[in-house]
């Protein structure tokens, strides 16, 4: 079945410093990928759509020039939070469909953590 | 505002036993519905899915069925087992969107065996 890749699962980071997030399709090419974020005990929450070769749509109240991302291929995006801060703490979750409708796979999560 | 919504967080049911799981929806676009089952630390997995023109849908021990004009969809899962124990989410899109789905708030299953 379609793999998606997520790294790093886990990273601790410095305020101020950014952190750079990977999501890759490994067995199929994704158009579009989508950047999710939970906090404890709630949804996951969408924050952007990450579309190849384009730029990313965000979702209404998430920073863009915080949150970049970037689509470089059909198989890679890469979410790079900015400046974080101790709030930015959370899991982020990638995912990446093979069309209209299909089934979305998930990349494992990465753990944030900004101290 | 969650156009997505799982009222219940947690559920436990007894193994070999029926176990229940309930999503509603606000937005009457919505036309494809996913269930995820996602153990601690891992990405969710897909289950199940159903579309607007169908309100039954069966593999193996997981149903899911759908209420278009209540905007309510359910997961059944029998007979229940250990291993299902885990949060599962139930999201929902508007298929021509491509992928943009929106999730409950999951709900945590525990199979007691």
């Amino acid at each position: 079945g379609a793999v998606v890749s997520q790294h790093p699962s886990r990273v601790i980071c410095k305020s101020g410093t950014s952190v750079k997030i990977e999501c890759r399709s490994l067995d199929f090419q994704a158009t579009t990928m989508f950047w999710y974020r939970q906090f404890p005990k709630q949804s996951l929450m969408l924050m952007a759509t990450s579309n190849e070769g384009s730029k990313a749509t965000y979702e209404q109240g998430v920073e863009k020039d915080k949150f970049l991302i970037n689509h470089a291929s059909l198989t890679l995006s890469t979410l790079t939070v900015t400046s974080a801060h101790p709030e930015d703490s959370s899991f982020y979750i990638c995912s990446a469909g093979t069309g209209f409708g299909s089934p979305l796979h998930f990349g494992n999560g990465t753990r944030l953590t900004v101290t | 505002d969650q156009q997505v919504k799982q009222n219940s967080p947690s559920l436990s049911v007894q193994e070999g036993r029926i176990s229940i799981l309930n999503c509603d929806y606000t937005n009457s676009m919505f036309d494809y519905f996913l269930w995820y089952k996602k153990y601690p630390a891992e990405g969710p997995t897909f289950l199940i899915s159903i579309s607007s023109i169908k309100d039954k849908n069966e593999d193996g021990r997981f149903t899911v069925f759908l209420n278009k004009s209540a905007k309510h969809l359910s997961l059944h899962i029998v007979p229940s087992q250990p291993g299902d124990s885990a949060v599962y989410f139930c999201a929902a899109g508007r298929d021509y969107t491509g992928n943009q789905f929106y999730f409950g708030t999951g709900t945590s299953l525990t199979v007691i065996p």
